[in-house]
């Protein structure tokens, strides 16, 4: 079956510092990747997401992931973080489909928290 | 403006008592989803409606039922909960196959 591991479970940073997030999936086939984000108290929202092409994807608020097939990896970064970028990070792989749906398998997520 | 709906935020039933979890959606799409997320875990998908058209997924117990009266509401019921089932619920919308899913902000469920 489908599975996504994030490495990391919590993850603590100052103001400035770089971030990269881990995530790996298994799935041999065609996949498309997300990266979520759940800020405190509000919903899930999407910071990135990878279909196809460049594997280099960027998202909202200075956030990129990288896509490497050979090591289904999905990492996610950005240079210098903010304190606002305190949240909760789910990875999520989107590998099997019905004739009109798709499925989202989760990973259990990292905390950040960032440090002024 | 919120786009996908979740009432009530916060839920309190007791052991057994049946209970009854509402998403609604401005966005007008084809496809709903329920996920449940307990303390640490991933968001599980429960099951999904394509318009009318209910998806179970194999391990869903049979405890939890859906309705979708119309494309903007969808109801989470879950006939007797159990100690096991406090969680958080996620609705979540998309209009289907390689579109991205909108989620609400949850409802917390206890169980007393």
């Amino acid at each position: 079956a489908q599975s996504v591991s994030q490495h990391n479970h919590h993850v603590i940073l100052s103001e400035a510092a770089s971030l990269e997030l881990g995530c790996n999936y298994s799935y041999g086939g065609t996949v498309n990747l997300f990266w979520y984000v759940q800020y405190p108290g509000q919903h899930l929202q999407l910071l990135l997401k990878y279909f196809s092409g460049d594997p280099l994807v960027k998202g909202i608020k200075g956030f990129e992931a990288e896509f490497i097939k050979s090591k289904f990896s999905f990492n996610l970064r950005k240079p210098s973080v903010q304190w606002s970028d305190t949240a909760e990070y789910f990875c999520a792989v989107n590998a099997e489909r019905s004739y009109n749906t798709d499925k989202l398998i989760f990973g259990t997520g990292t905390r950040l928290q960032v440090f002024p | 403006d919120a786009m996908v709906i979740q009432n009530p935020r916060y839920q309190v039933t007791q052991f057994g008592k049946p209970v009854t979890l509402s998403c609604s959606q401005t966005l007008n799409h084809n496809v709903m989803y329920w996920y449940q997320q307990k303390s640490s875990q991933a968001p599980k998908l429960l099951f999904h409606y394509y318009d009318k058209d209910f998806n179970n997924e194999a391990d869903t117990p049979d405890n939890f039922q859906s309705r979708r009266p119309n494309t903007s509401f969808c109801f989470l019921d879950i006939r007797s909960p159990g100690l096991g089932d406090a969680a958080m619920y996620l609705c979540a919308t998309s209009n289907g196959v390689s579109d991205i899913q909108y989620f609400g902000a949850g409802t917390r469920l206890s169980v007393l």
